[in-house]
């Protein structure tokens, strides 16, 4: 079982759709969690940190499920522009972030 | 500002050539990560470093492959002798402690 598992997708939404990802993750004692997005033959760039008590920025929403171990992404009002790979991290030892990635979920937004 | 920095941006060789990836780090940042990227195996962490020295290497594949970092500014990943199945995007990242920011990528093909 890999640590960190994410549904590769594609996720094919029209515009203005809601659309949410899942990623799982093994280790219970994991200390930070990320999702970074990465487009065609480009680098991760980080899209927002995830904290305990959810958060928000813009139509992007991050929630944590310690419980169940698993981070969840929610992109509302879907843009042509959020087509992308989304990959979630875990940082399992809180040793300088040294994150541990997830396989990535791609999206497509239609028009 | 400039980001993290890496050369060559695209590398082909043929197999049993050495391969010679280098990195320049974003200032002021401690971290060091090298990764790798395949359709197969996603993104996976081969070596860390802080303050120039290597932390946990377990992620490299075998012997053939080493990491250096002489100095804040510089690090190196070098595959000696290279094999088809080295064929990858190489991701050097920096962190000043919190997430990781990624370089745009080497990316070598083995022929």
């Amino acid at each position: 079982r890999k640590e960190v598992e994410q549904d590769p997708g594609p996720f094919n939404v029209p515009e203005g759709a809601t659309v949410a990802f899942n990623c799982t993750y093994s280790n219970s004692a994991s200390q930070s969690f990320f999702w970074y997005r990465q487009d065609c033959r480009k680098e991760p760039k980080l899209l927002m940190s995830v904290y305990s008590s959810g958060n928000e920025d813009g139509r992007f929403t991050a929630q944590l499920n310690r419980a169940s171990q698993y981070i969840s992404l929610l992109i509302r009002d879907s843009k042509l522009s959020d087509s992308a790979t989304y990959l979630c991290a875990v940082n399992f030892n809180n040793a300088g972030n040294m994150l541990t990635f997830g396989g990535g979920t791609r999206l497509m937004v239609k028009p | 500002d400039a980001g993290v920095i890496q050369s060559p941006r695209h590398e082909v060789t043929e197999m049993g050539q050495e391969v010679t990836l280098r990195c320049k780090p974003i200032s002021g940042h401690d971290y060091l990560f090298w990764y790798r990227q395949t359709m197969m195996r996603g993104l996976e962490l081969l070596i860390y470093f802080n303050n120039n020295v290597p932390i946990d290497d377990s992620g490299m594949p075998e012997d053939r492959f080493s990491a250096k970092m002489p100095n804040a500014s510089f690090s190196t990943l070098k595959i000696q002798p290279s094999e088809p199945r080295d064929s990858a995007v190489y991701f050097c990242a920096s962190s000043p402690g919190t997430n990781p920011f990624f370089g745009p990528g080497t990316r070598l093909t083995v022929l």
